[in-house]
């Protein structure tokens, strides 16, 4: 069982814009803007898409985007693109000082 | 650029130790913001958050493996290590050694960096 709830899965045509959303409680999400999503493709390590709730690194598209209400975080990918089919989790600090995950959503693009 | 890899034995007994050094070449482990850490995956599931240790050697260990792990660091070879006793096959995972941001006194903010990961089957 995993500490932070995300659906299991999203489908969304190219063009259209989808959010994924992960539900924690107050004593991580709700506490601390240290959320961050990742993208994982099959057979290739996760990547940093978001960080500090709302920030890109580096070369990600500005199609990614975060966002946050009470104890639910929220990935929103616009004009979602073929390439963006991938899993996708989020992780948030706890107070016991470790980054907890979600379990994954797969998206899939139509 | 810096690049992280994970080495060690692919193929671990039932109840006995689980070993893995990540590499660090493009960067120093003696770095303050950082922390170095590891996640597991096993296949077909979601990321699971193992632990972190901090350039002064501050560990920070996910509760529910924190009787069976140690994690360590070796300035002067610039890597940090895993240990996890007494495995079962519950233990079997691709297991990824990372680079966190963060700050003293174990406020990890988000997995910067990545190694490409490394497939630990425990089977007798």
């Amino acid at each position: 069982q995993s500490a932070l709830t995300q659906p299991a899965s999203v489908s969304a045509s190219p063009g259209q814009s989808i959010t994924i959303s992960c539900t924690g409680t107050s004593s991580d999400i709700g506490s601390y803007n240290y959320v961050s999503w990742y993208q994982q493709h099959p057979g290739t390590a996760p990547k940093l898409m978001i960080y500090d709730l709302r920030f890109r690194p580096s070369g990600v598209s500005d199609r990614f985007s975060g966002s946050k209400s009470v104890n639910t975080a929220s990935l929103t990918i616009s004009a979602v693109q073929p390439e963006d089919e991938a899993d996708y989790y989020c992780s948030s600090f706890t107070k016991n000082s470790i980054l907890v995950f979600g379990g994954g959503t797969r998206l899939t693009v139509l | 650029q810096l690049q992280l890899q994970e080495s060690g034995p692919g193929l671990v007994k039932p109840s006995e130790t689980l070993s893995l050094t990540c590499i660090v070449s493009g960067a120093s482990i003696r770095t303050s913001s950082y922390y170095w850490g590891w996640v597991r995956q096993p296949p077909g599931k979601g990321l699971e958050s193992i632990g972190s240790i901090y350039y002064s050697g501050d560990t920070y260990y996910n509760p529910s493996l924190k009787s069976r792990l140690n994690i360590s660091l070796d300035s002067s070879k610039n890597h940090f290590s895993l240990r996890l006793t007494s495995v079962t096959a519950a233990d079997t995972a691709i297991y990824y050694c990372a680079r966190l941001r963060g700050s003293y006194g174990g406020m990890t903010y988000y997995f910067e960096s990545w190694g490409q990961g490394t497939l630990v089957t425990v089977s007798s």
